[in-house]
């Protein structure tokens, strides 16, 4: 069964430090993944995805993730964090075409002044 | 502006009360879908639609319906046989397919639902 873990409920990080979420997965086939930001009672954001090519993917506002196939991780980076990240982040996963996305648990970020 | 929208914001239910929930979209996309989000578990699909007049169930359909009319709607509505109704509702959709893999789904804004 395919899955999506991330593994801190929550991240706490000082502003103008270098920030890591991380997620993990479990697929068959080749992966499609994303990372969404939600703020407080609103929709997902789009931050960035990897469907092919370049390990290093760069996204929204200053996020990048890695692809790590042989620890089949996608772990979200910045590397100077703000106030104004703080938020709740989804990694997902899709199988392609118009298959579901599969949400991790989610991982909120709390960057303190 | 391009968007997704859903109303209402807030939803006050009484139990044994079938509600509605509206997602409307302009960004012609074709697929739709309908999350429902909990503390602590991210978000779980119900149903979504990849044309109009078809649509098929998530993982957790029960006591939910819905339809395709139009390629633009995608009503949800909660029904009295959904035991615990009490969430947050994300509508989302989709541009397709592009040349090398599906794009990102765009997300309304929500709609949080009460069981009073």
């Amino acid at each position: 069964a395919q899955s999506v873990a991330q593994p801190e409920d929550q991240v706490n990080v000082a502003e103008g430090n270098p920030l890591t979420v991380k997620c993990t997965y479990s697929v068959s086939g080749n992966p499609y993944l994303f990372w969404y930001v939600q703020y407080p009672n609103r929709g997902l954001q789009f931050l960035l995805k990897y469907i092919t090519g370049d390990n290093l993917v760069k996204g929204s506002y200053g996020f990048e993730a890695e692809f790590n196939k042989s620890q089949t991780s996608f772990h979200l980076k910045k590397p100077s964090a703000l106030v104004s990240d703080s938020a709740l982040y989804f990694c997902a996963v899709s199988l392609g075409g118009y298959n579901k996305l599969i949400f991790g648990a989610g991982t909120r970020l709390a960057v303190h002044p | 502006d391009g968007g997704i929208t859903q109303s209402p914001k807030y939803l006050f239910r009484k139990e044994g009360q079938n509600v509605t929930l509206s997602c409307e979209q302009n960004l012609n996309h074709d697929a739709m879908y309908w999350y429902r989000q909990d503390p602590g578990q991210g978000l779980r699909l119900i149903y979504y639609s990849q044309i109009v007049n078809d649509f098929q169930k998530g993982d957790i359909a029960e006591g939910y319906s819905v339809s395709r009319e139009k390629k633009e709607s995608f009503p949800l509505t909660v029904t009295s046989a959904q035991k615990n109704p009490t969430a947050f509702y994300l509508c989302a959709s989709i541009r397709g397919m592009g040349t090398t893999g599906p794009h990102e789904q765009f997300f309304g804004p929500g709609t949080r639902l009460t069981v009073l």
